[in-house]
This record gives C-alpha cells, structure tokens and sequence, in this order.
C-alpha cells in the first residue's frame, strides 16, 4: 500500500459525458501528478501540482483539466468523454517538486480505470 | 532527454536472481536513474533509484556503471510474485517518463 488513495476504482460512462477522478496523496507530500495509461500509448505524464499550484504539464488534452485543493487532495476533470479516453489514470504523489536536483521519489496510487461507451 | 533502452521480455526461474539491463547513454550528470514495475494493471510500484554509487534496499539492488551509461537491476531471489513489467527511467524534471519497460515473467 503505497499511501496514495483514487477514487473511484472503477467507472463507466457515455460519450460526451463529464466525470471527476479523485486523489488523496501521502500524508505530508506537497506534489500531485496525474498519469494516463491506455493500450497503445503506455504510461504518459498528465500533470502536476505543488501545494495548490500547477507546477508541468504534459500531453494533457484541453478536455481535461485538474486542481489541487487546500487540504491537498486533487481532481482531474475529463470532459466531453470520446472512447479513446478509455484508460486508467494514476495518481501518484511525492513530497516536493520533483526537480532533477532532489531525490524525489513518485509514489502510485491503484489508479481508477475509465471505460467510455 | 535522456532515453532508456530495456529488453522486451525476460525469463527468471524461481528462486535465481533476475538482472534486468538498462541503457541509458546520453544521461546527464545530474539525472538519477529510477527503477519501477507494474504488477499486471496495478499503480507503477517504487524500487529503487540512484545516481552515480551502487544503491541496496529490501526489494532489489542497483548497479551503475562508472560511465552512468549503463544500469542493471537485480532482484536477488525471484519469486513469482515478482512477474511484472520493469520499468528503468531516466528522471526528467518533474514528469516520469516511462517506456515500454522489460516484461519479466518468473517461472516455477
């Protein structure tokens, strides 16, 4: 159990439809990034936040977007659903920035798999 | 950035040490090179990571060569619960860039 908690596990949705993702990160760690894996294009980095702030983003669609709230728990948004946003997404957490610097360690939560019909 | 190169997949027998090579040749010299594994569709599970000396911790060893061109990670004992897709990345910035991995598959 690596501390960081999504929810939901599982959800099923249509077309054109909105749904929020949800994650709670380790106690004590500032950084939230989100990570989409589908079949066909692996794991790829979504976004990050630090301590409210969005911090990077990577192939992160317009239709999707993210916040971190005060108490530190995060949201993706995924609007206008098209099947091929059929994937799961993790969430993983790290205490501080994350630069190449510092030893910053991701830890991943069990990730929320999204089917679109 | 810096790219990784894994082998597709690998065999272990149960019980024997499983080394899994990664290279990585144009690493710069501030970049650590992190090890992960998926467990089938699991999240990506930590093992371990480092920059330039060889690191140790209760999952596995990692060896780096002098040049940092080159990493291997050894899982000491397999198990079968070790069966997973491993993951070697060069850390850039904030992001984990994750490649197509080494698929290992541990045999009784």
């Amino acid at each position: 159990d690596s501390g960081v908690t999504q929810t939901p596990k599982h959800l099923i949705t249509a077309t054109g439809q909105r749904v929020t993702l949800r994650c709670s990160p380790r106690s004590g760690d500032l950084s939230v990034y989100w990570y989409q894996q589908s079949l066909d294009q692996g794991l790829q980095f979504l976004i990050q936040y630090y301590n409210g702030e969005e911090r990077a983003k990577g192939n992160i669609l317009e239709r999707f977007s993210a916040q971190q709230f005060p108490d530190l728990h995060s949201e993706l948004n995924l609007s206008s659903l098209e099947l091929g946003d059929s994937a799961l997404y993790f969430c993983a957490s790290s205490v501080g920035l994350g630069t190449t610097k510092e030893k910053e360690t991701q830890y991943f939560g069990p990730g929320t798999r999204l089917l679109v019909l | 950035d810096a790219k990784t190169t894994q082998p597709t997949s690998m065999d272990c027998a149960e019980g024997r040490a499983a080394n899994l090579p990664c290279n990585h040749s144009t690493i710069s010299g501030n970049e650590y090179v992190y090890w992960y594994r998926q467990i089938h569709s699991q999240g990506p599970q930590y093992i371990i990571h480092g920059l330039k000396n060889n690191e140790t911790n209760e999952m596995a060893s990692l060896i780096i060569t002098e040049d940092r061109k080159s990493s291997t990670l050894i899982l000491p004992h397999a198990t079968l619960r070790d069966t997973a897709v491993y993951y070697c990345i060069v850390r850039v910035r904030y992001a984990l860039n994750f490649g197509k991995g080494t698929s290992l598959l541990v045999t009784p």
